[in-house]
């Protein structure tokens, strides 16, 4: 089982959609979790630090369910600049590391 | 969050030859971090650059083909050596904010293609 999954999509979706990835990982020790985002030929940026208690910064809302192991992230009102490739990310944060593990990332395409 | 610049942003080399990498932070940043993304791949940690002392390397990973420098809280140089055609990659640099969070934030990348 790989430590950080998420389906790859793509996720085809209309302006406006509101859509929702999930990223399961596999160490119940885990500290810390992100999601980034990537376009093409660039670097990734962090999107959103991910909380205990949920957060939400503007249309994007993360949520962390420790019980299943899953952290998931919602766009509403998709925009075509949101289109991207999305990355979820978590620090197992063992031993004083801070190692990130990448999931395979799910591409979005939001379309006019 | 600081500024991460990254040279050569590309390049194209020959197998047999090495190519070193220089990441520049426009701040003294506790911790720096070397990754690799292959070709339709996420990324993977290569080694956590120490400075003062000798890199952290990952699983599947060795100082000898990836010899990384550190000498100050700014700058690091990762050199993949013996390049074969399999190195191709983007290779990018990290720091950590040392926030509360542990955020990492990433230099442009340098896109390296082997012959």
């Amino acid at each position: 089982r790989k430590e950080v999954e998420q389906d790859p999509g793509p996720f085809n979706v209309p302006e406006g959609a509101t859509v929702a990835f999930n990223c399961t990982y596999s160490n119940s020790a885990s500290q810390s979790f992100f999601w980034y985002r990537q376009d093409c030929r660039k670097e990734p940026k962090l999107l959103m630090s991910v909380y205990s208690s949920g957060n939400e910064d503007g249309r994007f809302t993360a949520q962390l369910n420790r019980a299943s192991q899953y952290i998931s992230l919602l766009i509403r009102d998709s925009k075509l600049s949101d289109s991207a490739t999305y990355l979820c990310v978590v620090n197992p944060g063992q031993g004083g590391t801070y190692k990130y593990i990448f999931g395979t990332g799910t591409r979005l395409k939001v379309l006019a | 969050s600081a500024v991460i610049s990254q040279k050569p942003s590309r390049d194209i080399c020959q197998r047999g030859t090495s190519l070193t990498i220089q990441c520049q932070v426009d701040s003294q940043v506790t911790m720096m971090f070397w990754y690799r993304q292959q070709p339709g791949q996420s990324l993977t940690l290569i080694a956590t650059a120490n400075q003062g002392s000798e890199a952290t390397y990952e699983s599947g990973f060795v100082i000898d083909k990836f010899p990384i420098s550190r000498p100050n809280l700014t700058f690091s140089t990762l050199t993949v050596s013996n390049m074969s055609p399999e190195d191709s990659s983007i290779y990018l640099c990290s720091d950590l904010t040392g926030g509360l969070g542990n955020e990492q934030f990433f230099g442009p990348g340098t896109r390296l293609t082997v012959l």
